[in-house]
């Protein structure tokens, strides 16, 4: 089992849509979770971080966290083109330092 | 305000051969962290470094090490190159104590001839 999951996609979605993007993770002892969001040939970008259970937005972003179920998502509200990229979920336990990320979901927003 | 910053941006290096990439924080950042990306994965944590230590440690052969310099820019250095090494490698840099958020540089795209 690996240690963070995501879907590979690709996820299509209309423009105007919401975007639904899920990761589920392994280690229970996990504190900290991050979604980036990485343009084809750039780097990872974070774009939102959440800690504690319940619903975090942050403009057209809302990152969720259930960590009973050990789950993590990530909304895209009133997708754009520009949105199209692959989001990638990473988590870290604190104390240990390193993030910890899936494979990433690619997103695709058409016109 | 300045983001993190890596040289070179491409590099390419023969089987064998050695290679150091560079890396300053983002201002107000005093941790370092690197990670390597294959094609169509996410990134894999190589190490990290704080106060000119090495912290923590992935999964990754002593080919692979480290520095940090006293102003908190790193270099990573790869011995004995393999075509396997061939990535793009990103340093990311934090502030201890501020929620282990971490910022990626452009990164440095590497490949293995």
């Amino acid at each position: 089992q690996k240690e963070v999951e995501q879907n590979s996609g690709p996820l299509s979605v209309p423009e105007g849509a919401i975007a639904s993007l899920n990761c589920t993770y392994s280690d229970r002892v996990s504190q900290s979770f991050f979604w980036y969001r990485q343009y084809s040939g750039k780097s990872p970008e974070l774009i939102m971080s959440i800690y504690s259970n319940g619903d975090k937005e942050d403009g057209r972003f809302t990152a969720q966290l259930n960590k009973a179920s050990q789950y993590v998502s990530l909304l895209i509200r009133d997708s754009q083109p520009s949105d199209s990229a692959t989001y990638l979920c990473a988590v870290n336990n604190l104390g240990y330092n390193k993030l910890i990320f899936g494979a990433g979901t690619r997103l695709a927003v058409h016109p | 305000d300045a983001g993190v910053t890596q040289s070179p941006t491409h590099l390419i290096k023969t089987r064998g051969q050695q290679v150091t990439l560079r890396c300053s924080p983002k201002s107000g950042h005093d941790t370092v962290s690197w990670y390597q990306q294959a094609l169509g994965q996410g990134p894999q944590f190589i190490f990290q470094y704080y106060e000119e230590e090495e912290r923590q440690r992935g999964n990754f052969p002593d080919r692979f090490s480290g520095h940090q310099f006293p102003n908190y820019s790193s270099e990573l250095n790869v011995n004995a190159l393999l075509l396997g090494d061939s990535a793009l490698y990103l340093c990311a840099s934090s502030f201890t104590g501020s929620g282990w958020e971490q910022y990626f540089g452009p990164g440095t795209r590497l490949t293995v001839t």
